[in-house]
């Protein structure tokens, strides 16, 4: 079935330690998304790509890089994890950027302690 | 539709109701709204969408409704099911930096059976 996959599903992690989020996507759309959620605030786009080799900031990045070598996959990383960053992880895709529907994974449920 | 701190507005309809959930957005500028569904442990799944030179599109048991004048979105649900139990929330695009969606805070739909 096509669709996002995100890898770990959960993880708990020490403060300082380096941390990389794993996403795929089998629909060859372009875009591609990462949000933060948190309770009461909604998702919150920490960086996006709206094609291979390019990527752009969000409404949160600091803390967070990400690349995009291919259209297939966009990896987050958290270079030195904090317990803000606790928070669920949703990667999206969209055919394009603007007005379109993004398709979301099932997240990555990551707790910094 | 829009969260208040922790805590999401909840609606709680009996199972073959009719539900209304509602969406105020606030850039006169969208033009393009967007309708999900979150189930708890999942990610946001795409429902249903609308763009601003439309007042009305219908889906299967779905329909959304766009009032530009009062920047109101609204997401009517037929006969109501305990599976439409979940978090709905709109999302805009504002067309401000980068061209993206912009995601409400939610409403918790609870069906009672």
């Amino acid at each position: 079935i096509a669709g996002i996959t995100q890898a770990p599903t959960s993880q708990i992690l020490a403060a300082g330690r380096r941390m990389t989020l794993r996403c795929t996507q089998d629909m060859r759309h372009n875009a591609m998304y990462w949000y933060r959620q948190d309770l009461g605030l909604g998702l919150r786009l920490i960086h996006y790509s709206n094609t291979a080799g390019t990527t752009g900031k969000g409404e949160v990045p600091d803390g967070y890089s990400v690349s995009r070598a291919n259209t297939d996959d966009f990896p987050l990383t958290l270079a030195s994890a904090v317990p803000s960053q606790t928070s669920v992880y949703f990667c999206a895709s969209s055919d394009r950027e603007g007005n379109q529907p993004q398709h979301f994974g099932d997240g990555t449920r990551l707790s910094i302690l | 539709g829009e969260s208040v701190g922790l805590h999401l507005p909840t609606l709680s309809v009996q199972e073959g109701d009719n539900s209304i959930i509602n969406c105020a957005y606030s850039n006169s500028a969208s033009d393009y709204f967007i309708w999900y569904k979150q189930e708890s442990g999942k990610g946001p799944q795409f429902i249903i969408d609308i763009r601003s030179n439309m007042d009305k599109r219908q889906g299967q048991r779905v329909t959304v409704l766009l009032n530009k004048t009062v920047k109101h979105l609204s997401l009517q649900i037929a006969a109501t099911q305990p599976g439409d139990s979940a978090v709905y929330f709109c999302a805009e695009n504002p067309h401000d930096a980068g061209n993206m969606l912009t995601f409400g805070g939610g409403t918790r739909l609870m069906v009672k059976p």
